[in-house]
């Protein structure tokens, strides 16, 4: 099982482009998260999917949007990069049904993408 | 609001020492807490903390939660290199969502 895997690894922007980061899971997990980390911020979510099919905002989604496009896939657009975006991007998962505690609750997470936006 | 801290934030220690790193929250029906380690780049799980006063081991690190004062602490004995890395606590509030909060991470150095 290759866990959690995201692509690019590394991708330089220039404002006002756009792309999309892509992560996909193979452990058959119900929730998907999206996260960017910048120094001293700790992991700040920016959306999440609960379960195949829903998607909601987390904590700074502003300048983001999130496809669910299957129950593997969770992809993050960014649609007019800006210089602020430049972050650590990670892609994660968690098994177990959504609202379920159990010894399955950790999220699980992809090697990151680095993203600079010049 | 919700909202995790951690602290220190930083820490730079010799080999054999014991660190102690301390999180403490303020969260809705809080439903659990975690650890990570992480190196160079994701971070990897290393403990979940669902009730009071049952500490949990593994190796030479161990972990232990207080819901009344609202905090937990992670230990680490007899330091190593390979112990460096930062440390991020995360809170899950009580949810259907699974979505974690996390506090801002301590960063430890371990020195030869």
């Amino acid at each position: 099982n290759a866990g959690v895997t995201q692509t690019p690894k590394f991708q330089v922007l220039k404002t006002g482009q756009s792309m999309t980061l892509q992560c996909a899971q193979d452990m058959n997990h119900n929730s998907m998260y999206w996260y960017r980390q910048d120094p001293g911020m700790g992991l700040r979510l920016i959306y999440y999917s609960a379960s195949e099919g829903t998607t909601d905002k987390g904590e700074v989604p502003n300048g983001y949007n999130v496809s669910r496009l299957n129950k593997r896939e969770f992809s993050l657009r960014l649609e007019s990069a800006a210089p602020s975006q430049t972050s650590v991007y990670f892609c994660a998962s968690r098994g177990g049904l959504a609202g379920a505690l159990s010894i399955y609750n950790e999220q699980f997470f992809g090697p990151g993408t680095r993203l600079t936006v010049l | 609001e919700d909202k995790v801290v951690q602290s220190p934030l930083s820490l730079v220690v010799h080999e054999g020492d014991t660190v102690t790193l301390n999180c403490s929250y303020e969260v809705t029906n809080f439903r659990s807490l975690l650890w990570y380690k992480q190196e160079k780049k994701a971070p990897t799980f290393l403990f979940m903390l669902t009730s009071s006063g049952i500490e949990k081991k593994s190796g030479r690190l161990s972990s232990i939660l207080d819901k009344k004062e609202l905090f937990s602490i992670l230990n680490i004995t007899a330091t190593q290199t390979g112990d460096s890395a930062i440390y991020l606590c995360a809170v899950e509030p009580s949810s259907n969502t699974g979505k974690l909060i996390f506090g801002q991470g301590t960063t430890l150095q371990v020195k030869p």
